[in-house]
């Protein structure tokens, strides 16, 4: 079976800084990744998806991931953030080439600081 | 429609009721998804639909939880006799097939007294 551990409940992290959220998996088979976001009072988002190929993955909102097969992990990052990120971000797992069946993470809530 | 809309947003029932939560998906998507987030939580998967058909119900926590899709566009959840453990938000979600997005509407929470 597939889990998703998200190492961080909370990132505190001031405007203009970089920041990480870090994501590791666990899965006896391939697997898609994905990072989904939900801003306040609104439903989850997709940021962005690893599928296949290159292991580094742009997605919306200056947002990149690197897949890491050999240590299980497909951490979030922004070079620069903006009081606007603050929100919940949630890593996700599901089988490839499955019906998308996502195993998600207990998700990580980041907080901009001017 | 042009997103997944879910009503109600917000619904308190008393413990032993039954209440249903209905979900509107994206209209040319043929699989729709149902998850479980209680507070703290990520969303677990309890059910999904490819037009009519429910291929997986295994995340359903138990028989007092239905789920059905029977003209393959709108679902509606049911769960009898609610009981407290049961308040959560519910979060329905629609894809195209094989693409691996997920598109959520914004949730229905429940709350269970």
């Amino acid at each position: 079976a597939q889990s998703v551990t998200q190492l961080d409940s909370q990132v505190p992290v001031f405007e203009e800084a970089p920041v990480e959220l870090r994501c590791n998996y666990s899965s006896s088979v391939s697997v898609y990744l994905f990072w989904y976001v939900q801003y306040p009072n609104q439903g989850l988002q997709l940021l962005l998806k690893y599928l296949s190929g290159s292991t580094l993955v742009k997605g919306i909102n200056g947002f990149e991931a690197e897949f890491n097969k050999s240590q299980t992990s497909f951490h979030l990052r922004k070079p620069s953030v903006h009081i606007s990120d603050t929100a919940e971000y949630f890593c996700a797992v599901s089988l490839s080439g499955g019906y998308n069946k996502l195993i998600f993470g207990a998700g990580t809530r980041l907080a901009v600081h001017p | 429609g042009a997103g997944v809309s879910q009503s109600p947003r917000y619904k308190v029932t008393k413990r032993g009721q039954d209440v249903t939560l209905r979900c509107d998906p994206i209209s040319s998507h043929a699989t729709l998804y149902w998850y479980q987030q209680a507070l703290g939580q990520g969303p677990e998967f309890l059910t999904y639909f490819n037009y009519e058909a429910q291929p997986d119900k295994s995340g359903l926590p138990s028989d007092r939880f239905s789920a059905e899709r029977p003209e393959g566009s709108i679902s509606t959840l049911t769960i009898q006799r609610t009981e407290q453990r049961d308040s959560a938000m519910y979060r329905c979600a629609s894809s195209e097939a094989g693409n691996g997005e997920l598109f959520f509407g914004e949730g229905s929470r429940l709350t269970v007294l």
